[in-house]
């Protein structure tokens, strides 16, 4: 009965690649985030959709996509995957935007 | 641009000590300030929360003292235990605008 959970785990892939990363959440929340958190923990905000629409879109390359099929999934796209993209990416939810937000376990992903 | 400042980087306490975090913030629309705690190897977690329109809010050993004309917030942990070794990150919420901080690592030695 996980709340939030993400899948894969860890990925590990090739410069030049595309992957991606599925999440989805059982909470019943109308707002779904996707962070990256990278090797000095520093936890930014990428995107963030409410009931399928954007609406938090940071300063983000847009080689990164994000797509939300339905209010319980939220699933993102890297296109051209470059060695800074190495990191692990939180994808979390929310009843309100921005507040009491519950986060996955996370996907480390490795680009080589 | 950081708009939540949280020090120290990394803090070592003693058991039963208390640990203190502090955070201040820029942006004066934020009106949710909560504290997440992330063990290695997994997502961060809610810990506890405040609104601004109280100065203190304690949930068992956690406790949130806030200022708002100071625009600061601090974590204190009392009697800290060798389990709450993990990153606490604060953050500062306020419509569609959610901000971090850069989270500090606290130890706690037995």
């Amino acid at each position: 009965d996980t709340a939030v959970s993400q899948t894969p785990k860890y990925l590990v892939t090739q410069m030049g690649n595309d992957k991606s990363i599925k999440c989805e959440q059982n909470l019943g929340h109308d707002t779904m985030y996707w962070y990256k958190q990278d090797s000095k923990k520093f936890l930014k905000i990428m995107f963030s959709y409410n009931n399928k629409e954007l609406i938090i879109n940071e300063t983000v390359p847009n080689r990164f996509s994000p797509k939300s099929p339905d209010k319980a999934h939220l699933n993102l796209h890297i296109n051209s995957l470059e060695l800074g993209d190495s990191a692990v990416y939180f994808c979390a939810s929310s009843r309100v935007t921005g507040y009491e937000q519950y986060f996955g376990p996370g996907t480390r992903l490795t680009v080589t | 641009q950081q708009q939540v400042k949280q020090s120290p980087q990394s803090l070592i306490v003693q058991k039963g000590g208390i640990s203190i975090i502090n955070c201040a913030y820029e942006n004066t629309a934020f009106d949710y300030f909560p504290w997440y705690q992330q063990f290695p190897g997994k997502g961060p977690a809610l810990l506890i929360a405040i609104r601004p329109d109280v100065s203190e809010k304690k949930e068992g050993r956690f406790t949130i003292s806030f200022n708002k004309s100071a625009k600061q917030f601090s974590l204190h942990i009392m009697d800290s235990q060798p389990g709450d070794s993990a990153t606490y990150f604060c953050a500062a919420s306020g419509g569609n605008d959610m901000r971090f901080g850069a989270g500090t690592r606290l130890t706690v030695k037995p």
